[in-house]
């Protein structure tokens, strides 16, 4: 069963316009991530936000944790066309690290030009 | 980018023959995953090693077998492929199990008739 979900399935914005996808799983986890996959290839990490964090940044992501609603969310400022790739949160039971680590069925992001 | 190499990156095999699948990584890293990945459900972990000879069954294990005898290969075998088995199938490293962004092969696409 899928611990991670991403929200909307698919999206498509236009160059420079802001993108947010959600991801929501069911247990509680140590950590989330948010990988990166463009088409044909294999995933990317951008950026893991522990279970005690709220917010982190890295250029122009900001991801932030919800862990009472059991939601993440990843917001990319000022898109790119580059930036049109699938985006999967993963998470990690608690209890248990990589080995437990949980991929969600992705977010298909486009940007248009 | 990390030294992952998967081979063979696309194969094609009838029902009932068995495939091996090979990730080599130049890293030294200790844990080696195996996911595959499907349409409507992200990727679901087939199997996992911890070190040499060390090796754990993931979600969806039926069907597939693993090896490792050296740190750096880390082989999935389908002993008699079926068409439920054709997928894309990637091959991920970490330095730790516990915490840790997963570095990703760039995927073996399979494909049973």
């Amino acid at each position: 069963s899928q611990q991670g979900e991403e929200d909307p399935q698919a999206l498509s914005i236009q160059e420079g316009e802001n993108a947010t996808m959600n991801c929501s799983y069911k247990t509680s986890i140590n950590n989330l991530q948010w990988y990166r996959q463009n088409s044909g290839r294999g995933l990317v990490h951008l950026i893991l936000i522990r279970s005690n964090e709220r917010e982190k940044h890295s250029g122009r992501l900001r991801v932030t944790l919800d862990t009472s609603k059991k939601s993440s969310s990843l917001l990319i400022t000022a898109s790119r066309a580059a930036d049109t790739a699938s985006y999967f949160c993963a998470t990690d039971a608690a209890n248990f690290g990589n080995e437990k680590l949980t991929f969600g069925t992705g977010t298909r992001l486009t940007i248009i030009p | 980018d990390a030294g992952i190499t998967q081979s063979p990156r696309h194969k094609v095999t009838e029902t009932g023959t068995p495939v091996t699948l090979r990730c080599h990584q130049t890293e030294n890293h200790r844990y080696m995953y195996w996911y595959r990945q499907d349409p409507g459900h992200g990727l679901r972990l087939i199997h996992y090693s911890y070190g040499v000879k060390d090796t754990d069954k993931g979600e969806v294990s039926d069907g597939y077998s693993v090896s490792r005898s050296k740190t750096e290969d880390f082989l999935l075998t389908l002993e008699s492929a079926t068409s439920s088995q054709t997928s894309v199938y990637f091959c991920a490293i970490t330095a730790s199990g516990t915490i840790g962004e997963l570095f990703f092969g760039e995927g073996s696409r399979l494909t049973v008739l």
